[in-house]
């Protein structure tokens, strides 16, 4: 049974436009990881979490937001997606370095 | 700032061959280091960690040693299997429950049978 979801799983968005993209995660863990996966660059920390309520920003925060509702949720926000922006993403939850990641979601603005 | 440095680009074997990717890391302080395995089509994976100088750690025949002293942490297997193939990533974190992890760029396996 998975225990990191990440919601859609495939995203065609417009340039200028918002997409929202989510992690539901029952391991319960405090801490929540947001990254883009690029060719050349491996895995890039976006935005993380503590825990409900609080956002961090990671390496490369710019044209991102996160929010993070609850334990179970956390959401990357882009508010006016641009091309440079497509990528596969992946959230992850995890303590003292053990990181759980989700399948990905494959976003493509065009 | 941290960083980790690997093996870089693609790797390609035939079963049965030995295996070696090199991972070196710069830390500020005494780091945990890691190695995570993504196969096609999945997210990454813990594919096991070390904490403290000369610890091995090991799973499903890979396994890397912890080396202070050179700052490495090479993933080594005696013989690789087509069901290997797969982009290995080397991390470090600097410690705390809630620890970010640095990643190299990962390298890209890919066995020939």
């Amino acid at each position: 049974e998975a225990a990191v979801t990440q919601s859609p799983r495939n995203k065609v968005a417009v340039t200028g436009g918002k997409v929202t993209l989510s992690c539901n995660q029952t391991n319960n863990h405090n801490n929540m990881y947001w990254y883009r996966q690029d060719t050349g660059h491996g895995l890039r920390l976006i935005h993380y979490s503590y825990g409900a309520g609080s956002t961090e920003k990671g390496d490369i925060p710019d044209g991102y937001k996160a929010s993070r509702p609850s334990q179970e949720n956390f959401s990357l926000i882009l508010e006016l997606a641009t091309p440079s922006q497509t990528s596969v993403y992946f959230c992850a939850s995890g303590e003292w370095g053990e990181q759980y990641f989700g399948p990905g979601t494959r976003l493509t603005v065009l | 700032g941290d960083s980790v440095t690997q093996t870089e680009g693609q790797v390609a074997l035939s079963e049965e061959d030995f295996l070696t990717i090199h991972c070196n890391y710069s830390a500020s302080g005494y780091p945990t280091l890691f190695w995570y395995v993504q196969y096609p089509g999945e997210g990454p994976q813990l594919l096991f960690r070390a904490s403290r100088d000369k610890e091995k750690g090991s799973s499903r025949g890979f396994e890397a040693t912890y080396d202070k002293g050179t700052t490495s942490f090479h993933l080594r297997k005696a013989s690789v299997q087509e069901s290997d193939s797969a982009v290995y990533y080397c991390a470090l974190t600097l410690g705390g429950s809630n620890a970010k992890l640095t990643f190299g760029k990962g390298t890209k396996l890919s066995v020939k049978s």
